[in-house]
């Protein structure tokens, strides 16, 4: 099975302080997301990475960066946390079939307040 | 602008009925794939529909997609409690790099 696996369940942190949330999967696959969740929004995808080092923008990378050092960790950084970021924060990741992505295989989710 | 739409957003069932989510996108798109959550809990994998016409079932549900239409159906047949979840349906844009452009899901709850 496999297996996605986020730091936190749950997260509290102070307005201005560097978040850091970790991903890591275990089943070597190539591609990796982070989305966010939130009531009547859906899921918005933040940023991905197809490989290690690399990464593209989702949606609202603004406020976010990330880092993909290892094939099977991805991190996700909210540089100076905001009270507008108070979420649920999903990892998945998927991997290469032919014309496209296996479907995305999520962690359990990491709920960040921030105050 | 890439859209997927599903509806209803919200459904509420008696155990026992039939129902149809209907997820329509406005982009090109060769696959569709569909979602469950469970209330806190996050998501997991039901359907992944590749090509026109195509068809998959899993126990009570049914999932069909029509490119041509840019319409997909999760099919509920003689619903039980335990079908009650949010269903998300996701498409994958083709010439990107392949993102997926997510509904807003459907809440389902079946009452006993």
């Amino acid at each position: 099975d496999v297996k996605v696996t986020q730091s936190s369940r749950y997260l509290v942190k102070r307005t201005g302080e560097k978040v850091f949330l970790e991903c890591v999967q275990d089943m070597d696959h190539e591609n990796m997301f982070w989305y966010r969740q939130d009531p009547g929004l859906g899921l918005r995808l933040i940023y991905f990475s197809y490989d290690v080092k690399m990464k593209e923008k989702g949606d609202i990378p603004e406020g976010y960066s990330v880092s993909r050092e290892k094939k099977e960790r991805f991190s996700l950084i909210l540089e100076s946390a905001s009270t507008n970021q108070t979420s649920m924060y999903l990892c998945a990741s998927s991997y290469f079939i032919a014309g496209g992505l296996s479907e995305q295989y999520f962690g359990p989710g990491t709920r960040l307040t921030v105050t | 602008e890439l859209k997927v739409e599903q509806n209803p957003l919200f459904l509420s069932m008696q155990e026992g009925k039939n129902y149809t989510i209907y997820c329509n996108y406005s982009t090109t798109s060769d696959r569709l794939y569909w979602y469950r959550q469970d209330p806190g809990k996050s998501l997991e994998s039901l359907f992944v529909l590749l090509s026109n016409g195509a068809v998959k079932q899993e126990g009570r549900l049914m999932a069909s997609l029509d490119t041509k239409a840019r319409l997909s159906t999760l099919h509920i047949t003689a619903a039980v409690h335990d079908l009650s979840a949010t269903y998300f349906c996701a498409a994958q844009v083709m010439d990107s790099n392949y993102q997926l452009i997510w509904g807003a899901g459907t809440k389902l709850i079946i009452k006993p």
